[in-house]
């Protein structure tokens, strides 16, 4: 079974400041896709950031990072430069290879501060 | 830019009614999703659909449910009998390729809230 665990259920920083939510996963298979989902307040969710799992690199979306340690199985979100319109809910989730299903984690509520 | 959107944003019904969640997928998408959120818990997947059947379900999604993309644009799932613990936020999502592959970013509507009373 696949499971995504984010352990941070709100975080918060000051604008311009870097933040960096956490996301733990569990699959026993090799191939599989990573995502953070961003919610902002009453919007759909819309991606921020994918990773495949048999790439090596980190991924890099402007200001979005990732830190994959696929070993230990980790999955972290890089924000730097906050911005106001950051603010909203960051969804970890996972899908395996052959599989059609996004796996969430229950999400981490980030606060920008001005 | 193309966005999925859903009918009606917050739908109130009662206990043991049936009920149909509309979608509007992204035109030139062809896999269609439906999750749920219960309050406070996480985004579970339901069902996915591609090629007019289903593709893949899971275990929440029994015989009370069922999905239908009845003219080519809209994708809508019925609850037939709805239940208390029916009770919660259901995300329609769609996307060009399957999750297995490149290209497949989900992209999401903004929600239906069903409330059961």
């Amino acid at each position: 079974a696949q499971t995504v665990t984010q352990s941070q259920p709100e975080m918060s920083v000051q604008e311009a400041e870097t933040v960096t939510l956490s996301c733990t996963y569990d699959t026993s298979e090799s191939d599989y896709y990573l995502f953070w989902y961003k919610q902002p307040p009453s919007r759909q969710m819309i991606l921020v950031i994918r990773q495949e799992a048999y790439k090596q690199q980190n991924a890099t979306e402007n200001r979005f990072s990732v830190n994959f340690q696929k070993a230990a199985k980790s999955f972290s979100l890089k924000i730097s430069d906050s911005q106001l319109g950051d603010a909203a809910m960051y969804f970890c989730a996972l899908s395996q290879g052959g599989s059609e299903k996004l796996v969430f984690g229950k999400g981490t509520k980030l606060t920008v501060n001005p | 830019e193309p966005e999925v959107t859903q009918t009606p944003s917050h739908q109130v019904t009662q206990m043991g009614q049936e009920v149909i969640l509309r979608c509007v997928p992204i035109s030139n998408h062809l896999y269609f999703y439906w999750y749920r959120q219960i309050l406070g818990q996480k985004v579970e997947f339901l069902v996915s659909f591609y090629n007019n059947e289903i593709s893949e379900k899971s275990e929440i999604f029994d015989d009370q449910f069922s999905v239908e993309r009845p003219d080519g644009s809209n994708f809508t799932l019925k609850i037939r009998s709805t239940k208390l613990e029916d009770s919660a936020m259901y995300f329609c999502a769609s996307s060009r390729a399957p999750t297995s592959g490149i290209n497949n970013e989900q992209f999401f509507g903004p929600g239906t809230r069903l409330t059961v009373l």
